[in-house]
């Protein structure tokens, strides 16, 4: 069975930093390109940052360039976002998904990162 | 950048109801889309695949279909346990949008 597990959420102090992990289980994680999408409370879905499955290349939205890094362990199973500079603004349950390509997503339950002073 | 425009944002049904959302790609993407339905408090799940295709567990009465730049999710028979936000998303290019979600309530 599939599992991702995210963990490493929380309240930040805005300009703070976190770093989430997602701990991959019930499939050969290193084949798979990996995401994180966000969600901010009551609103959509938006995704974040991409990594392909040897972890070479990168992308990330606009919204987070040059503030979030994404990464991955695949020695152990576990995808990264470490996320600096925070800002209210980035308040959300955070996912990461498997990247099943044409056949879709498979999602974690998500953690909360809570942005306030 | 790939758009989706999704509609309505809202629907209010009756269990029963043939319900229909619609997912519109600013271009063309061929079959790469996917629908998903998302509770309160929960991840979203996968519907739908490649457009069109049933992802294993779901149940029958939820059927998705594509013309041109047009996806449709639509849902025969509206139950109870339907009443969610269903999502779609572009599954082939960055930065992999969503459409804006369509909240399902109980009429």
């Amino acid at each position: 069975e599939v599992q991702l597990v995210e963990s490493g959420g929380g309240l930040v102090q805005p300009g703070g930093s976190l770093r989430l992990s997602c701990a991959a289980s019930g499939f050969p994680f290193k084949t798979y390109w990996m995401h994180w999408v966000r969600q901010a409370p009551g609103k959509g879905l938006v995704w974040v940052s991409h990594i392909s499955s040897d972890g070479s290349t990168t992308t990330y939205a606009d919204s987070v360039k040059g503030r979030f890094t994404i990464s991955r362990d695949n020695a152990k199973n576990i995808l990264y976002l470490q996320m600096n500079g925070l800002t209210v603004e980035d308040t959300a349950v955070y996912y990461c998904t498997r990247d099943r390509r044409l056949l879709g997503h498979d999602w974690g339950q998500g953690t909360l990162v809570t942005v306030s002073s | 950048d790939i758009q989706l425009t999704q509609s309505p944002s809202f629907l209010s049904a009756s269990v029963g109801d043939r319900v229909t959302i619609t997912c519109r790609a600013s271009q063309g993407i061929g079959t790469y889309l996917a629908w998903y339905q998302q509770k309160p408090g929960k991840a979203p799940k996968l519907l739908i695949y490649a457009a069109s295709t049933l992802q294993s567990g779901v149940p029958s009465r939820f059927s998705g279909s594509v013309s041109e730049t047009e996806f449709t999710l639509t849902i025969s028979s509206l139950q109870p346990e339907d009443f969610a936000t269903y999502y779609c998303q572009h599954l082939n290019s960055f930065p992999l949008p969503f459409g804006g979600g369509t909240k399902v309530e109980i009429k």
